[in-house]
């Protein structure tokens, strides 16, 4: 079990560039989410995936986000014309098909200049 | 919607010292409870899970209780070390629709000084 990975573990980048980050769930896990933490929150969900499948996007937070798991095994979450309000951390996690318990990884820190 | 609340938000506490921190939920119809610990600039970090149907969950120096009908749930840390020094989370996975798509609390800052 190497545990879910994350990468970056940093993001600089200026106000309107896109962004791409990528989560490897353990390798047993068919469910991925993603969620995004700002400063004294705890996380908010945006997505989440059972194998290739896409369950749940409403809860992505515009447009601008979307999310891929195109062989069910790694996720990318791709931020296009990113603002200042998406600077935060976005963290993702992985579960088998009951969901529970939930391994996280690291996180990605997004900061936008 | 499910809405979960954490108190105290910060505690600072000597080495030594039982702590209790207290998680409410606003929809009893839940699927589980987890406590969980985040080091700051960390992933989350899984510290116990307790079912619906379960009262307690005991890991180490860590018990969580969990009273459904009330909403309320309580992580009871014994003997607090400087190591348990991080935020604590709570969070409830609802019981229908099969996501079991989490709403967490703002969590506790814990700080443990020797």
């Amino acid at each position: 079990d190497t545990g879910v990975s994350q990468n970056p573990r940093h993001k600089i980048t200026k106000r309107g560039q896109n962004v791409t980050f990528r989560c490897d769930p353990i390798s047993e896990h068919n469910r991925l989410y993603w969620y995004r933490q700002t400063l004294g929150q705890g996380p908010e969900f945006l997505t989440y995936f059972q194998n290739e499948a896409q369950l749940e996007k409403s809860r992505l937070l515009s447009d601008r986000f979307s999310a891929e798991r195109p062989k069910g095994s790694f996720s990318t979450l791709e931020i296009q014309r990113t603002e200042q309000g998406d600077s935060a951390m976005y963290l993702c996690a992985s579960s088998h098909t009951t969901g529970q318990p939930q391994h996280f990884g690291d996180g990605t820190r997004l900061s936008i200049l | 919607k499910q809405e979960v609340t954490q108190i105290p938000a910060a505690l600072s506490v000597p080495e030594g010292e039982n702590l209790v921190l207290n998680c409410s939920f606003t929809d009893s119809a839940i699927y589980n409870l987890q406590w969980f610990r985040q080091d700051p600039g960390k992933g989350l970090t899984s510290l116990l899970l307790i079912q619906s149907s379960q009262r307690e969950q005991t890991s180490g120096r860590l018990n969580a209780s969990l009273d459904k009908s009330s909403g309320r749930s309580t992580l009871y840390i014994a003997a607090s070390q400087p190591g348990d020094s991080a935020t604590y989370l709570c969070a409830v996975s609802p019981l229908s629709g099969g996501s079991y798509i989490p709403t967490f609390g703002r969590g506790t800052s814990l700080i443990v000084h020797p």
